[in-house]
């Protein structure tokens, strides 16, 4: 079964930018439309952000992107803001039967 | 509009059973698939299983296999997730996800239930 390694925290400050890793030990991930991500916010439902690797689904905003290298996904926050604080996860399909693997998480703090 | 709405917080003791559900409506529920995700206290996400309300097929994680029971009421288009003998380990917030049919991502979640299993 696929593992998906996530940072545990990252941060900046408003206006920068910055980006979390998700490397998987499958070729899943290096499989480029099987990447989705997710935010969660306490007391929220988890928002979905990302999919296929690196589209967004209507109303995400535009500084949300997503990209690929090799075994590696990864999610970039541009032009952050204090709401972007919030726990983000990589999903990645595995199979019909496992289904999906999250990654651990990365919880992101904008200073 | 597509909205998963969940079942409010439960409070159990060992050994107890628990049934939470999460009623859909904005959208065909029997075209879809529906998961089921535990966060574990200051942890991450775990996928349990989903659930086709067509047909009613079930595919659990391995590690939830056999612990928990996923089904789905087409009447009144609700999913359930159920325990017939809680754990103090079953401690977690659950959420429920719509899945599209051909797709890889889960697009609509629920608020989640929070599980509270304590004697």
């Amino acid at each position: 079964q696929s593992a998906l390694t996530q940072p545990a925290s990252v941060s900046g400050s408003p206006g920068q930018s910055i980006t979390i890793s998700c490397t998987g030990t499958s070729s899943a991930v290096g499989t480029y439309n099987l990447v989705s991500w997710y935010q969660l916010h306490p007391g929220k439902a988890p928002k979905l952000m990302i999919y296929e690797g690196s589209k967004r689904p209507s109303g995400v905003s535009n500084r949300f992107s997503g990209s690929k290298s090799g075994n590696t996904a990864s999610l970039t926050i541009s032009g952050l803001q204090a709401e972007d604080e919030a726990d983000y996860y990589c999903c990645c399909y595995i199979s019909s039967v496992i289904h999906v693997v999250f990654g651990g998480g990365t919880k992101l703090t904008v200073l | 509009e597509v909205q998963l709405g969940q079942s409010g917080a439960e409070v159990k003791k060992p050994g107890e059973s628990l049934k939470i559900s999460c009623k859909f409506s904005g959208y065909s529920f029997t075209d879809d698939w529906i998961g089921w995700v535990r966060q574990l206290p200051g942890k991450g996400l775990e996928w349990m299983g989903i659930i086709y309300p067509g047909d009613s097929e079930t595919r659990y994680s391995p590690s939830f296999q056999g612990q928990v029971t996923i089904s789905v009421d087409k009447s009144i288009t609700t999913a359930y997730l159920q325990w017939s003998s809680l754990k103090a380990s079953d401690t977690a917030m659950y959420y429920c996800a719509r899945w599209r049919s051909g797709t890889t991502w889960l697009d609509y979640w629920g608020q989640g239930t929070l599980v509270t299993v304590s004697s």
